[in-house]
């Protein structure tokens, strides 16, 4: 299940099990949406991205899902591993000269 | 190397002092990014160059913050008098070209700690 953490929201789930990371973005002319991940003490890493013409895009073992009618993105994982236990930032374009993040996610997984 | 390298890893000053942290981005790559990682937080937008273009300074929290991008290349985010809560990992990023068409490669950031 999910709990608010020290500062970030946290999702803690077991291995082999599916993990389903939320994020509501804020501008709704926004069209181009990624996820990326950072693990501890690296730079964020690119997972998967998704353009507003589309409401779901699939890579290895990652799903994305927009819903831009309630403004809402998010990143499924099957299978999670412990190498997936990291940070999730969901970024969105607006369309000025950069992204926006949210605050993102900690996922950990117990083996 | 083939990524965005970042220096120093880490750097610890005391209240009042300038630092300097130095960016060197993916080779061929147009548009650079500075962001600002304080803990447990999102990312904060601070600066963008593109090219020879005049950079993006919106993000940037106070005048003590500066920027610069020598021959399109190596770029160095300076903060002069540094305040405690300065204290966060500064991040570089760098892309292809704008966004929208292309992902953001990220270094593994530069620590600052302002005592």
């Amino acid at each position: 299940g999910e709990s608010v953490g020290l500062h970030l929201p946290t999702l803690s789930v077991q291995e082999g099990d599916n993990s389903i990371i939320n994020c509501a973005y804020s501008n709704s002319a926004s069209d181009y949406f990624i996820w990326y991940k950072q693990e501890s003490g690296k730079g964020p890493q690119f997972i998967i991205d998704i353009r507003s013409n589309m409401d779901k895009r699939q890579g290895q073992r990652v799903t994305v899902l927009l819903n831009k009618t309630v403004k809402h993105l998010s990143l499924q994982i099957a299978a999670t591993q412990p190498g997936d236990s990291a940070v999730y930032f969901c970024a969105e374009d607006p369309g000025y000269s950069t992204l926006t993040f949210g605050k993102g996610t900690m996922l950990l997984v117990s083996p | 190397g083939a990524g965005v390298s970042q220096s120093p890893s880490n750097k610890v000053t005391e209240k009042g002092k300038d630092v300097e942290l130095r960016c060197d981005p993916i080779s061929g790559h147009t548009a650079l990014y500075w962001y600002r990682q304080s803990l447990g937080q999102g990312l904060e937008f601070l600066i963008y160059f593109q090219g020879n273009s005049a950079p993006d300074k919106s993000g940037l929290p106070s005048d003590r913050f500066s920027a610069e991008r020598t021959g399109g290349s190596v770029s160095t985010l300076t903060i002069q008098r540094t305040q405690q809560e300065d204290s966060a990992v500064y991040l570089c990023a760098s892309s292809l070209r704008r966004l929208n068409t292309g992902e953001l490669f990220f270094g593994e950031g530069s620590r600052l700690t302002v005592l």
